[in-house]
């Protein structure tokens, strides 16, 4: 069975632009997460869905940042304009409630 | 005061040693509990939970101390596939947000 799916894996963008981060959770998962990871600050939860529902946003830098859970099987992280310090690893979880498996993660390098 | 917090290490050991180390948490009704491994550059993967009576999985052996409010993890007869940051993971009470430690840092060294 296919874990979790991201895309893309790397990411390198100028300041100013969008960018779109996507994730596919595994098939049956009722929970996803997206969390940054920095060397500075470590893994970060940005926001969680549950059943396609937005349940907890604190996490949100600002309003720069939006996340969208269209269906069950597909997420979008988007930063809008993005600016050097959203720098980081972005990773995609889900889980059944119980502990969550990470995909890959996007390496997002913004210049 | 954060709530999940972990000594970063780095914890340098010789194959076939014993390393163990804890995390404390800061809230008290926190419900569940886990240990993850991050290699370098890649995602956490779950290692193990931790229950309340402690519990083995091979090598490794996790423990709770409710009391005292930390947990620990210990690493018998390590590899040198041990090396890893190890992230100590904790569940509140009131939803489903994790908390994540720094890591723990453990390199072992033929």
């Amino acid at each position: 069975d296919a874990g979790v799916i991201q895309s893309p894996r790397h990411e390198v963008t100028e300041m100013g632009q969008e960018v779109t981060l996507r994730c596919k959770p595994i098939s049956g998962h009722d929970y996803l997460f997206w969390y940054r990871q920095t060397m500075m600050r470590g893994l970060e939860l940005l926001i969680y869905f549950n059943n396609n529902v937005p349940i907890d946003d604190s996490g949100m830098p600002e309003d720069r940042f939006s996340a969208k859970m269209p269906n069950a099987s597909f997420s979008t992280l988007k930063i809008q304009p993005s600016e050097p310090r959203d720098s980081a690893v972005y990773f995609c979880a889900s889980s059944l409630g119980t502990a969550p498996y990470f995909g890959p993660g996007t390496r997002l390098l913004v210049l | 005061r954060k709530e999940v917090e972990q000594d970063p290490g780095p914890f340098n050991v010789p194959e076939g040693a014993t390393v163990a180390f804890n995390c404390t948490y800061s809230n008290s009704a926190s419900q569940s509990f886990f240990w993850y491994r991050q290699d370098c550059r890649k995602e956490p993967k779950l290692l193990m939970s931790v229950y309340s009576s402690g519990n083995e999985d091979g090598r490794f052996t996790a423990q709770l101390n409710r009391a005292s409010q930390y947990i620990s993890l210990l690493i018998r007869d390590s590899k040198l596939s041990d090396s890893a940051t190890y992230l100590c993971v904790v569940k509140g009470d009131r939803d489903y947000k994790l908390s994540f430690g720094a890591g723990t840092t453990v390199t072992v060294r033929a």
